[in-house]
């Protein structure tokens, strides 16, 4: 079975400062998808960035970034210029790649609660 | 383009009682996941319904039970509630490798 571990439950940053979010995963498979989410107080799940294992090249959104490292199973997110508004609980999260007739289930990790201070 | 939406956005239910939630998925989606999450902790994988089709479940029992429609719409079923029950529930909705989630319905079990 696959599992995700986020092993930092609280991290803050100065606004328009930088900051790195740690994951790592464990999985047999060769090739999968690994995602990073964020649960502001509203509670709505947003799709931050998304990684296919099989690209060599790193996930890129606007401030948004990911080091993935496939043969360490790491996959850490870095926000850049940090906002007052990226404030929110970020999950780390996997699926294995498409069989036909299979689920494509998201395990998650159990989150980092970053806040951006003023 | 719709996004994925739930409803109702809260429910208050007694123990023993029977819940059914809903979710319409994303124009184009034809695949619906539903999830738990507990205060606290990330979600949980309830199952997953595929051209109206249950398609894989995660480790939960029987009582709660789906259905998926002609337009993929959803319903997620829990019968004989438990205080154990009281959760935030995510839909997701997804054509291939990506989900994108609904804004939940918070369940509370008295």
């Amino acid at each position: 079975a696959q599992t995700v571990t986020q092993s930092q439950p609280e991290m803050s940053v100065q606004e328009a400062e930088t900051v790195t979010l740690s994951c790592t995963y464990d999985t047999s498979e060769s090739n999968y998808y690994l995602f990073w989410y964020k649960q502001p107080p509203s509670r709505q799940m947003i799709l931050v960035i998304r990684q296919e294992a099989y690209k060599q090249q790193n996930a890129t959104e606007n401030r948004f970034s990911v080091n993935f490292q496939k043969a360490a199973k790491s996959f850490s997110l870095k926000i850049s210029d940090s906002q007052l508004g990226d404030t929110a609980m970020y999950f780390c999260a996997f699926t294995d790649d498409f069989a036909s007739g299979s689920a494509r289930q998201l395990t998650f990790g159990s989150g980092t609660q970053l806040t951006v201070l003023p | 383009e719709t996004g994925v939406t739930q409803s109702p956005t809260h429910l208050i239910k007694t123990r023993g009682q029977q819940v059914t939630l809903r979710c319409s998925s994303q124009s184009g989606h034809n695949t619906v996941s539903w999830y738990q999450q507990a205060l606290g902790q990330g979600p949980q994988f309830i199952f997953q319904y595929y051209r109206e089709e249950e398609n894989g479940r995660g480790n939960f029992p029987p009582r709660f039970s789906g259905l998926q429609f002609p337009n993929y719409s959803s319903e997620l079923n829990v019968n004989a509630l438990e205080l154990d029950d009281s959760a935030l529930y995510l839909c997701a909705s997804s054509s291939w490798d990506t989900q994108y989630f609904g804004p939940g319905t918070r369940l509370t079990v008295l």
